[in-house]
């Protein structure tokens, strides 16, 4: 069974841009969660999705936003891009409701210049 | 306090020894434990979950779950140099509905 896969793995992007980043998740799995992992604050929580509605959402500005289609595959967006926002980005699925384990992908690798 | 905390490290043992690596939560709500291992440039994998109280043991990993004094650990027993990494306890359930919480990670050496 394939992992959960993420694209695109490293982006560049120039202050004040958008992005884009995409995660497929493990056939089968219908809850999606996004992280964003940095050095300074380690692995934090932006949101999750199950069955296409977003069920939790974590302390992140409304430039970060997410939405999963009807496949489960879910897309994040990030806009007006700051220096911060360079960071890992984790996708994750799990196979259940609620309280499962998550199963992460590569990560996508953002860098603000 | 922090919600997940973890034992400060790194942790440094030899080839062939037992780690542990110990973690405490502030939610006594929570209701699932896992811990991932991360190496340098790649992605948590999950290594470990427990749901109830006492010890869960696979291969040469057994985590211990003590929800009364809100405590997990993770002991690896005869430690390799490929158990180097990072380890992350992640915590759920309670209020956070779909949302792993972590701690800061401890990192672990085993050297020969």
């Amino acid at each position: 069974k394939a992992g959960v896969t993420q694209t695109p793995r490293y982006l560049i992007k120039t202050r004040g841009q958008q992005v884009t980043l995409s995660c497929s998740p493990i056939s089968g799995h219908r809850s999606v969660s996004w992280y964003q992992q940095t050095p300074g604050q380690g692995l934090q929580f932006l949101f999750e999705y199950f069955s296409e509605t977003q069920r939790n959402k974590g302390n992140f500005p409304g430039r970060f936003s997410g939405r999963q289609f009807s496949n489960s595959r879910s897309e994040m967006n990030v806009s007006t891009l700051e220096l911060g926002d360079s960071a890992l980005y984790l996708c994750a699925s799990s196979p259940r409701v609620q309280d499962t384990e998550a199963f992460f992908g590569q990560g996508t690798r953002l860098t603000v210049v | 306090q922090k919600e997940v905390e973890q034992n400060s490290g790194p942790l440094s043992v030899p080839e062939g020894a037992i780690a542990s690596l110990n973690c405490t939560y502030s939610d006594r709500g929570s209701q699932s434990f896992f811990w991932y291992r991360q190496y340098s440039g790649k992605s948590p994998e999950l290594i470990m979950f427990i749901y109830s109280n006492g010890d869960k043991e696979d291969g040469r990993f057994t985590a211990q779950l003590n929800k009364a004094s809100q405590y997990v650990s993770l002991l690896i027993r005869d430690s390799q140099p490929s158990d180097s990494a990072t380890y992350l306890c992640a915590v759920t359930g309670g209020t956070s509905y779909g949302k792993l919480t972590f701690g800061q990670g401890t990192i672990l050496t085993v050297h020969p």
